[in-house]
């Protein structure tokens, strides 16, 4: 399995919702990483997990909560959004070890606030 | 800190014409390089990467880049476009100390004309 997927693929959801965004791999990768993407600029980093720990905050907005119960699984918590977190959300993941750092992305979740 | 400049954002080029992408990079250490392709709606595709070695990296769909180190560029290359190859294209760049942060240029959308 040489994929990162990602569910649910599109996501429509009110200000007082809560809901999540959850990504899986397996390819033993050691990193995984959540990005927002809005139209027509390059992705934004928001969240580095390695070995299963919190690596790296970009100072997000705490309505987004990451988790990573486990190597292969990374969710997305999102609660009491605005409507410019409208975006494509992208997961990807990296084997950090080897030398090799290239990420793996997911094809995205579509989300639109309302 | 890392950058990335790409300083076309749109290249309209016509069907089996080559094309050249054209990449900067700054970075006070050595560093890894990446091309990514997005094609509309989608994640995004690792095209090619350099981490050491040869200059010249050859990549996926006909394409090659090479290093310049002098000139702090990684520039993309294909010698013939084809209609598929409309898509949108990131340049990243990854300081080689062991940095889980990938910095995007802005993107430059490839547009291929009949």
């Amino acid at each position: 399995d040489t994929e990162v997927t990602q569910t649910p693929k599109h996501l429509v959801m009110g200000m007082t919702n809560k809901k999540s965004l959850k990504c899986e791999q397996h390819m033993g990768h050691r990193a995984m990483y959540w990005y927002k993407q809005k139209a027509k600029k390059p992705p934004e980093l928001m969240f580095v997990y390695s070995y299963e720990k919190l690596s790296i905050n970009e100072s997000v907005p705490s309505r987004f909560s990451p988790e990573c119960p486990n190597s292969s699984l990374l969710n997305l918590h999102l609660h009491a959004l605005q409507p410019e977190d409208s975006a494509l959300y992208l997961c990807a993941s990296s084997p950090r070890t080897g030398g090799d750092y290239e990420q793996y992305f997911g094809p995205g979740t579509r989300l639109t606030v309302t | 800190a890392q950058s990335v400049t790409q300083l076309d954002s749109q290249v309209p080029v016509f069907e089996e014409a080559p094309v050249e992408l054209r990449c900067n990079y700054s970075s006070s250490v050595s560093v890894y390089l990446f091309w990514y392709v997005q094609y509309p709606n989608q994640g995004l595709q690792l095209l090619l990467k350099y981490l050491s070695g040869s200059t010249l990296v050859k990549g996926i769909n006909g394409f090659e880049a090479e290093f310049n180190k002098s000139q702090t560029s990684f520039h993309l290359r294909k010698p013939s476009v084809h209609i598929s190859d409309t898509a949108e294209y990131f340049c990243a760049v990854s300081e080689d100390f062991g940095n889980e942060k990938l910095t995007f240029g802005t993107g430059t959308r490839l547009t291929i004309i009949p």
